[in-house]
C-alpha cells in the first residue's frame, strides 16, 4: 500500500479481555517495528521484525504481549488479559530494511483504552 | 538518565520567530531522526541525519557526531508548525538490525 496502515484506529476493551492490533506495512518493506506511547510518556520500542522473524523482542513489557508476522507483510500484536496500564497508542513503522540507514514510515497508530 | 535528552520540553513562541530544539544523546548511533507528531498522534519523519546538515523548506537539522548533539531549527515559524517534535536515535540491536530510541519530545506552540 501507499503507507503503513494500522487497524483498528481506536479500541476500547474491558480489563482482562484479549486484543489484537494489526499493522499492514508498505509493500516491499522487510523491516517492521512496533512502538508504544503511553499517555504523557515518550515512545518505547516493543519488537522488531525482519521478514517473518523477530530477532529482538526485548521491548515487550510482559509475557501477555506477543506479536507475529506472516508472509513478510502484515503483523499482529496481541495483548492477552489486558490491564489498564496497557492503555496507550500502539504505533507501527516499516522500512526497506533493518540493517541499513533506511528511513522509517509510521502508521497512524491504534489508540487502546482498557477500562 | 535517558539515552536521549531533548530541550526544551515545552516551547511557546510567536509566529515568525526562529525556533531551535536541541537533542543530546549518550550512546553510539548510526543515525538520528527528527519526527513530528501532531495532535491525534500521527508521526511524520522530518529528517534522518548521520552527519552535517539537512534543509527542507523552513526546517533545518544539524548534527555534531563528536559532541553527540543535534538541533532542529524552524525559520519563520507558523501556527501550523505547532506539534510535538521528537528526536530519535538509531541504535544497532542485533544482527546489524537497528531500533529507534526516542527522546521525550518537545511540545511546540506557535501563537498567531
Amino acid at each position: 500500500g501507499a503507507g503503513v496502515s494500522q487497524s483498528p484506529s481506536n479500541k476500547v476493551t474491558e480489563k482482562g479481555k484479549d486484543v489484537e492490533l494489526r499493522c499492514d506495512p508498505i509493500s516491499g518493506h522487510t523491516a517492521l517495528y512496533w512502538y508504544r506511547q503511553s499517555l504523557g510518556q515518550g515512545l518505547e520500542f516493543l519488537i522488531y521484525f525482519q521478514g517473518n522473524s523477530a530477532p529482538d523482542k526485548s521491548g515487550l513489557p510482559s509475557d501477555r504481549f506477543s506479536a507475529e508476522r506472516t508472509g513478510g507483510s502484515v503483523s499482529t500484536l496481541t495483548i492477552q488479559r489486558t490491564q489498564q496500564e496497557d492503555s496507550a497508542v500502539y504505533l507501527c513503522a516499516s522500512s526497506l530494511g533493518g540493517r541499513t540507514n533506511y528511513g522509517y514510515t509510521f502508521g497512524s497508530g491504534t489508540r487502546l483504552t482498557v477500562v | 538518565k535517558n539515552e536521549v535528552e531533548q530541550s526544551p520540553q515545552n516551547l511557546t513562541a510567536q509566529e515568525g520567530e526562529f525556533i531551535t530544539i536541541n537533542c543530546s544523546y549518550s550512546v553510539g548511533i548510526s543515525a538520528l531522526h527528527w519526527l513530528q507528531q501532531h495532535p491525534g498522534g500521527g508521526i511524520v519523519s522530518l529528517f534522518m541525519l548521520s552527519s552535517g546538515k539537512k534543509k527542507h523548506g523552513r526546517l533545518i537539522a544539524t548534527i555534531n557526531i563528536q559532541e553527540k548533539h543535534s538541533s532542529l531549527h524552524i525559520t519563520a515559524s507558523h501556527p501550523r508548525d505547532s506539534a510535538v517534535y521528537i528526536c530519535a536515535v538509531k541504535r544497532v540491536i542485533i544482527q546489524g538490525a537497528q531500533k529507534l530510541v526516542f527522546g521525550q519530545g518537545t511540545r511546540l506552540t506557535i501563537n498567531p
